[in-house]
């Protein structure tokens, strides 16, 4: 079965500019993650969702990163005024139940912002 | 906060060696433990788990026991194969709350024929 998509996979910005990464997580997973990960580096955790509601967004290094997740499936990673520390891959993830510890969560191929 | 420490790389093997990859963690309560692994090109994907103390996780040949008196979670394989070369990432999460994975900074392994 398809696995968890996320789109673009390479982008580019120019310092300032705004971005939006899409993931399209399993089907029916209730749980949804955004990582970010450095170079050379673990991903670090950026915020969580149950359905829609964001749970935590404790992750999240500034007010210039926001996320949704309106219907409980696609969600969407939006960066204003991106920085070059921006610079990372950000990583979707899923998991079928809520709040387990123990479940399983399925990665998506990432998408490498590039901020010049 | 909760942390995870990984032996830094490369791990460089010839092919059918033995391997281990150090992780350490600190967490209050008892987390679950997991083992990722990323190769060349793909995504992170879950190589195998522990959820309470002494269970051994095993997959693909590969094993790990969660050792709560020395707050370990050590990957081993008996005799490692070219396509083992990938990067691993040792990673906890607690088991209260929701389950975000907090990650080590991963080891490289490579291995040659």
């Amino acid at each position: 079965g398809a696995g968890v998509s996320q789109s673009p996979r390479y982008k580019v910005a120019k310092r300032g500019q705004d971005v939006a990464l899409r993931c399209d997580p399993i089907s029916g997973h209730v749980s949804l993650f955004w990582y970010q990960q450095a170079l050379g580096q673990g991903p670090e955790f950026l915020t969580y969702f149950q359905n829609e509601a964001q749970l935590d967004k404790s992750g999240l290094p500034s007010d210039r990163f926001f996320a949704e997740r309106p219907e409980g499936s696609v969600s969407t990673l939006k960066i204003q005024r991106t920085q070059q520390e921006d610079s990372a891959v950000y990583l979707c993830a899923s998991s079928l139940l809520a709040q387990s510890s123990t479940d399983t969560q399925y990665f998506g191929p990432g998408t490498r912002l590039t901020v010049l | 906060g909760d942390s995870v420490t990984q032996m830094e790389g490369p791990v460089t093997l010839s092919e059918e060696a033995f391997l281990t990859i150090n992780c350490t963690y600190t967490a209050t309560g008892y987390p679950s433990l997991f083992w990722y692994v990323q190769y060349p090109g793909e995504g992170l994907q879950l190589l195998l788990k522990a959820t309470k103390a002494d269970d051994k996780g095993s997959n693909k040949g590969f094993e790990a026991t969660y050792r709560k008196e020395t707050t370990s979670f050590h990957l081993e394989k008996g005799s490692v194969q070219v396509s083992d070369s990938a990067v691993y990432f040792c990673a906890l999460t607690r088991n209260t709350g929701f389950q975000k994975l907090v990650f080590g900074t991963g080891t490289r392994l490579l291995v040659s024929p």
